[in-house]
């Protein structure tokens, strides 16, 4: 099956620093990424939309300037906390569909556990 | 406005039992439901995917099954192992499309030898 590669998996940062995720797809192309939350014991909740070549689409409630979405090519698509709070600390995971295909499948990364000191 | 909700919310069993996880959504008109397995600290895995048009699917030892009038789905696991231990979830689309997803809050089961 598909593959989503989702980096780092984990990382612990000072509070103010800002922090990278980056999400491949592997073996397919992805036009849309999709970006969700998960606080601890919480479900998963959508962030974020990103879309290749144009802006990012958030859902309510989150803040696009705290959190930068950039979807430069049909493979990655990478999430930027800025000035990272401990109340940002979370399990932050990317989700891709396969453009090329009529498939309704979401393919997930791995998650990154982000801890904000 | 969607929400799916999930019963229970954690289960410990012995090795061998069959199980029953529960999955509910307030709006019928969804376009399918997946159910998911999340390993502690982990991404994702798709178990089964039902259309909105079918009324179950099976997998292995599993099995899904899907009453869109009623707003249910159930998640059959037939003779739980040791292995099958995670947190399972169940999700529906947004409205319009079914690529964005809302997820219930999840089961955890925990099978011990």
């Amino acid at each position: 099956g598909a593959v989503v590669s989702q980096h780092p998996s984990w990382v612990i940062c000072k509070s103010g620093t800002s922090v990278k995720i980056e999400c491949r797809s592997l073996d397919f192309q992805a036009t849309t990424m999709f970006w969700y939350r998960q606080f601890p014991k919480q479900s998963l909740m959508l962030m974020a939309t990103s879309n290749e070549g144009s802006k990012a689409t958030y859902e309510q409630g989150v803040e696009k300037d705290k959190f930068l979405i950039n979807h430069a090519s049909l493979t990655l698509s990478t999430l930027t906390v800025t000035s990272a709070h401990p109340e940002d600390s979370s399990f932050y995971i990317c989700s891709a569909r396969d453009s090329g295909h009529h498939n309704e499948k979401l393919f997930f990364g791995s998650g990154t556990q982000l801890s904000v000191l | 406005k969607q929400e799916v909700t999930q019963i229970p919310a954690a289960l410990s069993v012995p090795e061998g039992e069959n199980l029953v996880l529960n999955c509910s959504f307030t709006d019928s008109a969804i376009y399918n439901l997946q159910w998911f397995r999340q390993d502690p600290g982990k991404g994702l895995t798709s178990l089964l995917l039902i259309q909105s048009s079918q009324r179950e699917q099976t997998s292995g030892r599993l099995n899904a099954s899907l009453d869109k009038s009623s707003g249910r789905s159930t998640l059959y696991i037939a003779a739980s192992q040791p292995g099958d231990s995670a947190t399972y979830l169940c999700a529906v689309p947004f409205s319009g499309g079914y690529n964005k997803l809302i997820f219930g809050a999840g089961t955890r089961l925990a099978v011990h030898p």
